[in-house]
């Protein structure tokens, strides 16, 4: 029962470096979404894919792109890695309309130094 | 500028005791708020809220909704350890179903 899976769940990269995280579910769900999650700051959005083959900017976009590859899958890319990308990221899914309740995955801790 | 607000920040009791975290909001086109429980890793749903007054109850925890008031309660009775987290609450608007705005967190800690 797999869930919402992510990887890789700890990086460590250089200023200027590149990555990408996955994130896939197997709820076949439509919507996902990545969070970042800082000291005291609360979960805030990076960028969501409310369905296959559309994505949208959230409260923190600068910095990231994304692709949502398929239902399953929706990868979030850092493309030249600065210390401010420091954090805890999470991605998460949710079914429709009507059932809104978000599960997380695990979660991937990157450090840029 | 939407503004959810989770008091108290950190809280500290004795197993046994009871307590109430709150959680309080401004945000246009109010769809649900959501408590969510994190112990280390992934938050982990609790209760999801959508009309006012009707309380929800799972266990020791409890939670209730004032949607004229605009804020939120989550209640533990008889702490255990294990209730030791971060305990997160979220609001969703209607227009951005799923997106979720997510409060700063109360830390609650529980000593044996």
């Amino acid at each position: 029962n797999a869930g919402v899976t992510q990887t890789p769940k700890f990086q460590v990269l250089k200023t200027g470096q590149s990555m990408t995280l996955q994130c896939a579910q197997d709820m076949n769900h439509n919507s996902m979404y990545w969070y970042r999650q800082d000291p005291g700051m609360g979960l805030r959005l990076i960028y969501y894919s409310a369905s296959e083959g559309t994505t949208d900017k959230g409260e923190v976009p600068n910095g990231y792109n994304v692709s949502r590859l398929n239902k399953r899958e929706f990868s979030l890319r850092l493309e030249s890695a600065a210390p401010s990308q420091t954090s805890v990221y999470f991605c998460a899914s949710i079914q429709d309309r009507l059932n809104t309740e978000a599960f997380f995955g695990q979660g991937t801790r990157l450090t840029v130094v | 500028e939407d503004k959810v607000v989770q008091s108290p920040l950190s809280l500290v009791v004795h197993e046994g005791d009871t307590v109430t975290l709150n959680c309080s909001y401004e945000v246009t086109n109010f769809r649900s708020l959501l408590w969510y429980k994190q112990e280390k890793k992934a938050p982990t749903f609790l209760f999801m809220l959508t009309s006012s007054g009707i309380e929800k109850k799972s266990g020791r925890l409890s939670s209730i909704l004032d949607k004229k008031e605009l804020f939120s309660i989550l209640n533990i009775t008889a702490t255990q350890t294990g209730d030791s987290a971060v305990y997160l609450c979220a609001v969703e608007r209607g227009s951005t179903l799923g997106r979720l705005y997510f409060g700063r967190g109360t830390q609650l800690t529980v000593w044996p």
